[in-house]
């Protein structure tokens, strides 16, 4: 079946630093990804919406200065946590859609990156 | 997005069947309901989805009722492995095709 495959699993990075995950597509085109976060014992947040070839999309209350979203290609998206704080460690998970293939229109997720912020 | 509603946990012996309840009573007509499970510290893993037929795939059946109100996922014979938060969720159409909202789901245990 389809999958998405994320970069790096897990990423220690200290307070200040950016970081960068890493969101591909495995064997379709997806021009439309999504990022979420989740923090422990609670359910995933819809983070933003990342378009190929144009600017992302974020949701209320998230700040796209920080959370820098790249879509450069139909199987590639990028989040980027900037100025890092202990704060924004997470468990940040992406998905896409596959509008082909026999499953037609699902959504499937990545194995999400755990960040932690010393 | 239509609001969905599940019981918080659910318990089943292993080998039993698994029948997990999900409400949608606002779910519009070419909303899709789908159900996804998240083992910990893993991302959320697609199991099946469905408009009004019930359906059914090598993990599991899907039963939705006549009125679209509510659907049940079954899994025939729950293993200790399928031990998992599991989400009910109606997707969003139009420009946000895709955007999934995720609720707290149902924590479901498989017991020996």
């Amino acid at each position: 079946g389809a999958v998405v495959s994320q970069h790096p699993s897990r990423v220690i990075c200290k307070s200040g630093t950016s970081v960068k995950i890493e969101c591909r597509s495995l064997d379709f085109q997806a021009t439309t990804m999504f990022w979420y976060r989740q923090f422990p014992k609670q359910s995933l947040m819809l983070m933003a919406t990342s378009n190929e070839g144009s600017k992302a999309t974020y949701e209320q209350g998230v700040e796209k200065d920080k959370f820098l979203i790249n879509h450069a290609s139909l199987t590639l998206s990028t989040l980027t946590v900037t100025s890092a704080h202990p704060e924004d460690s997470s468990f940040y998970i992406c998905s896409a859609r596959d509008r082909g293939g026999s499953s037609g229109n699902t959504i499937y997720f990545g194995e999400g990156s755990w960040l932690t912020v010393v | 997005d239509a609001k969905t509603t599940q019981p918080p946990s659910m318990d089943c012996a292993e080998g039993r069947a698994a029948n997990l309840p999900c409400n949608h009573s606002t779910i519009s007509g070419n909303e899709y309901v789908y159900w996804y499970r998240q083992i910990h510290s893993q991302g959320p893993q697609y199991i099946i989805h469905g408009l009004k037929n019930n359906e059914t795939n090598e993990m599991a059946s899907l039963i939705i009722t006549e009125d679209r109100k509510s659907s049940t996922l079954i899994l025939p014979h729950a293993t200790l492995r399928d031990t998992a938060v599991y989400y009910c969720i109606v997707r969003a159409g139009g420009t946000s095709y895709g955007k999934l909202t995720f609720g707290q789901g149902t924590i479901l245990t498989v017991h020996p």
